[in-house]
């Protein structure tokens, strides 16, 4: 089955700095790669997400990179704001059933 | 956008009791939906997958005698969970998919359970 890894599981920044979180896929038939953003208390919300035939989407301050031959893609939050605190889960998932993979999730801390 | 509600938001229960806790998709048919278990600090657990008219498929592990799933409706999954212990405290949260081929899970909003 699918492993999808995640790094770093915790992530502190200045506010304006960017951060990045990656995750890795073991299983190549994986095609779409969600990225979810939960606070504290709520459910995961959609924040980003790309095809595997694309590699890069940006949405303002968010982008998602892929790299199908490696099998990794990364998050990449720009010019960071407190509300961007939260833990973000990145998922992978095939054309098959939905089935979803998600990552460890990271903790990621903006610092005023 | 699609729009997943889950009820209650939180619940205590005795330890023996049971609890049904509801997942609705508000605008869109969800012929899928999944049901997860979260602990403190962890990722998503996937507990099971229900489709509309069938029974659900519960992951290894997971006994479905006690957390029972039924999709009767392409808007509506419940599990109950049956004879609480305080063990089975923790969040659950579902989503829901609107079709076969692969695009964005919409999740609930979580239940958290107390069992005392």
């Amino acid at each position: 089955g699918e492993n999808v890894e995640q790094h770093p599981s915790t992530l502190s920044v200045q506010e304006g700095d960017s951060a990045v979180i990656k995750c890795t896929y073991s299983d190549s038939a994986s095609n779409y790669f969600p990225w979810y953003k939960q606070e504290l208390g709520k459910g995961p919300q959609l924040i980003i997400d790309i095809r595997s035939n694309v590699g890069e989407k940006k949405d303002q301050r968010i982008a998602v990179t892929l790299n199908k031959t490696a099998k990794h893609f990364s998050l990449h939050i720009t010019e960071t704001q407190p509300e961007d605190s939260a833990v973000y889960f990145c998922a992978a998932s095939k054309n098959t059933g939905n089935q979803f993979y998600f990552g460890t999730g990271t903790s990621l801390t903006v610092i005023p | 956008g699609a729009v997943v509600s889950q009820h209650p938001s939180w619940v205590i229960c005795k330890s023996g009791t049971s609890v049904k806790i509801e997942c609705r998709s508000l605008d869109f048919q969800a012929t899928t939906m999944f049901w997860y278990r979260q602990f403190p600090k962890q990722s998503l657990m996937l507990m099971a997958t229900s489709n509309e008219g069938s029974k659900a498929t519960y992951e290894q592990g997971v006994e479905k005698d006690k957390f029972l799933i039924n999709h009767a409706s392409l808007t509506l999954s419940t599990l109950t969970v049956t004879s609480a212990h305080p063990e089975d405290s923790s969040f659950y949260i579902c989503s829901a998919g609107a079709g076969p081929l692969i695009g964005p899970l919409h999740f609930g909003n979580g239940t958290r359970l107390t069992v005392t």
